[in-house]
Order: C-alpha cells, then structure tokens, then sequence
C-alpha cells in the first residue's frame, strides 16, 4: 500500500526556520496538504495544494512541493508552533487517502 | 462559521456495531465532499473513508472496507458512518472533515471516541 513518509522528530529553537519533509511516490501527480495537530486538539489545516495557505494561517507557514518530496517550512518557528503535523496526499489511484506517520516538531 | 460535530462514539463489544454522525452547519453540505479520520489512541492519523457531495463516489481503506459504510443525507445535512463487525483495533477517536472535493479536508469537528472492548 501506499505511504508517505516523515520524520518523527524536528527540533528547533524559537525564530529559527524548521522544515518537514515528506516523500512519496505519487507526490509528483498529487497534490500535498499539511495538518497541525495540537496535544488533546483537532487537527488544523495549514497548508492546501502543495502552497496554497487557509486563511488565518500566520505567513511564516509555506508549503513546497518537488518531484517525490513536500515540504513544510515554518519560518521564524513560534513556540506556539510546537504541534505534531502531518501530511497528506492521495494514492496514485485517487480512491485512498494517506497520512504520514506525523512529525513532532519541538520550539525550545 | 463552519462548524462538524460528531457523536454516536462509546464502549462496544469486539463483533459489536455503532453509528456514528456528523453533523454539519455553515457551509451548503451537498456540495462538499466529506471524509472520515481516525486517531487510535497515542497513534497518528489514519484516513477511513470519503464520500463526494452528492455520494456518486465513495472510498474505503482496506483496513475498514467490508465492515464500515459511509452515507450522508443531505436533507439533513449530516454524514454517518455505520461500522459493522468491530475489532479492537477500531478503537479510535473518529474525525469528520469537509473538502470542496474528495481527497480535500478542509475543517475538522472535535471528534467522538470509539473504544472496543470486552
């Protein structure tokens, strides 16, 4: 089956850039969507479409998207930012959709 | 303000059924695609099932297919999920969200949780 795969873990300190990758096979054909999920909360959407940011999402979140990899930029990470995040895409099919395994990103 | 509230989660025996709704305000339903998502406890998220507007398409992961339906009544403006023959490992908190269309989820309720268990 298909997967896309993150690290579990990103560590950085508050104002600096933290990025989160993603890869997957189907990447190139499928768009890529990103979710920030707080501790006890429902997960946010933060980015759409490989780039695209919901409104009321803080600029310093973007969104890239090349060949097999999506990434997830947060610059000048908050401490408001600490959250785990995933992405999000279809398989090649267009008949399931896949999470990654998540990536807990830590703002200390 | 789009607003998804689930409900019909609780404690059910393993080969047991629950229905769970969503139930949906804020934005006109039939024309939005609606997923369900699943969070097992202390596990990451896990797509279930999607459904367009108008229910031409649906979808199923193979860990669910043969054992959850997903419906919706647009009349009500509320998506369901019927989930049949229960594994333990179904326990989950289970999330509705919508999308402009199948494969988008947009906005997310609160979720309602599952727990099967003998």
């Amino acid at each position: 089956s298909y997967e896309l795969t993150q690290p579990p873990s990103v560590s950085v300190s508050p104002g600096q850039t933290a990025r989160i990758t993603c890869s997957g096979e189907a990447l190139p054909k499928k768009y890529s969507y990103w979710y920030q999920q707080k501790s006890g909360q429902a997960p946010v959407l933060v980015i759409y479409e490989d780039n695209k940011r919901p409104s009321g999402i803080p600029e310093r979140f973007s969104g890239s998207s090349s060949g097999t990899m999506a990434t997830l930029t947060i610059s000048g990470a908050q401490v408001e930012d600490e959250a785990d995040y995933y992405c999000y895409s279809m398989d090649s099919s267009g008949n399931h959709g896949v999470f990654g395994g998540g990536t807990k990103l830590t703002v200390l | 303000e789009v607003q998804l509230v689930e409900s019909g989660g609780g404690l059910v025996q393993p080969g047991g059924s629950l229905r769970l709704s969503c139930a949906a305000s804020g934005f006109t339903f039939s024309t939005y695609a609606m997923t369900w998502v699943r969070q097992a406890p202390g596990k990451g998220l896990e797509w279930v099932s999607a459904i367009s507007g108008s229910a031409e398409k649906i979808y199923y992961a193979d860990s669910v297919k043969g054992r959850f339906t997903i419906s919706r009544d647009n009349s009500k403006n509320t998506l369901y999920l019927q989930m049949d023959s229960l594994r333990v490992e179904d326990t989950a908190v289970y999330y509705c969200a919508n999308g402009k269309d199948v494969g988008d989820m947009d906005v997310w309720g609160k979720g309602t949780a599952v727990t099967v268990s003998s």
